[in-house]
């Protein structure tokens, strides 16, 4: 079974500019989540994803939106990006039911720099 | 927002037992206990979870204290390849992950 795929695997913008990655989840998993991850701020939850529809939101700023497609994939969108953007984005795809029991499986993420 | 505490870095030798602990004294009754860890420049990847009673699979144990307030994940023999980031995180709705253990192999 093929595993959770991210592209592009590395990505550099300038300040401003907008950018969108994708996730291809395992199939058969229904739900999609997306994390950043900063040295300052470690691990953090971005939204999650199931059946098409936001089911949970972290703290981040409408410039992080996402969305996700009938076939489970995943993008994700940053718009007018800033400096503090610059980090490694996770994606990570899960059967999907609502017990936090869910074994979540992780793609190698995106290396997102922005100059 | 994280909801768990663990020492920042732990050392261990190899082939010896290695205990990684977790406090989450704010754990509700429905929140599981998951343990994720990261290898260098690769995605975190599934360890061990549970809800109240100590659980073992062919990678790890998990003890979780009775009133569930801490864990600990126990890897029986260290060795190299376990050298990685171990989180201890709570699953509600999402995850929180915490700031992770460093753990160094010792040859």
């Amino acid at each position: 079974k093929a595993g959770v795929t991210q592209t592009p695997r590395y990505l550099i913008k300038t300040r401003g500019q907008q950018v969108t990655l994708s996730c291809s989840p395992i199939s058969g998993h229904r739900s999609v989540s997306w994390y950043q991850q900063t040295p300052g701020q470690g691990l953090q939850f971005l939204f999650e994803y199931f059946s098409e529809t936001q089911r949970n939101k972290g703290n981040f700023p409408g410039r992080f939106s996402g969305r996700q497609f009938s076939n489970s994939r995943s993008e994700m969108n940053v718009s007018t990006l800033e400096l503090g953007d610059s980090a490694l984005y996770l994606c990570a795809s899960s059967w999907g039911g609502t017990s936090g029991s869910n074994e979540q499986f992780f793609g190698p993420g995106t290396r997102l720099t922005v100059l | 927002d994280a909801k768990t505490t663990q020492p920042n870095s732990m050392e261990s030798n190899e082939e010896e037992p290695v205990h990684l602990p977790c406090n989450h004294s704010t754990i509700s009754g429905t929140d599981y206990i998951h343990w994720y860890r990261q290898l260098p420049s690769q995605g975190p990847e599934y360890v061990i979870h549970g809800l109240t009673s100590n659980v073992n699979n062919r990678m790890a144990s998990l003890a979780i204290a009775e009133d569930r307030k801490s864990s600990t994940l126990i890897l029986h023999r260290a060795t190299l390849r376990d050298a990685a980031v171990y989180y201890c995180i709570l699953s509600g709705n999402q995850f929180y992950f915490g700031t992770g253990t460093s753990l160094t192999v010792i040859p």
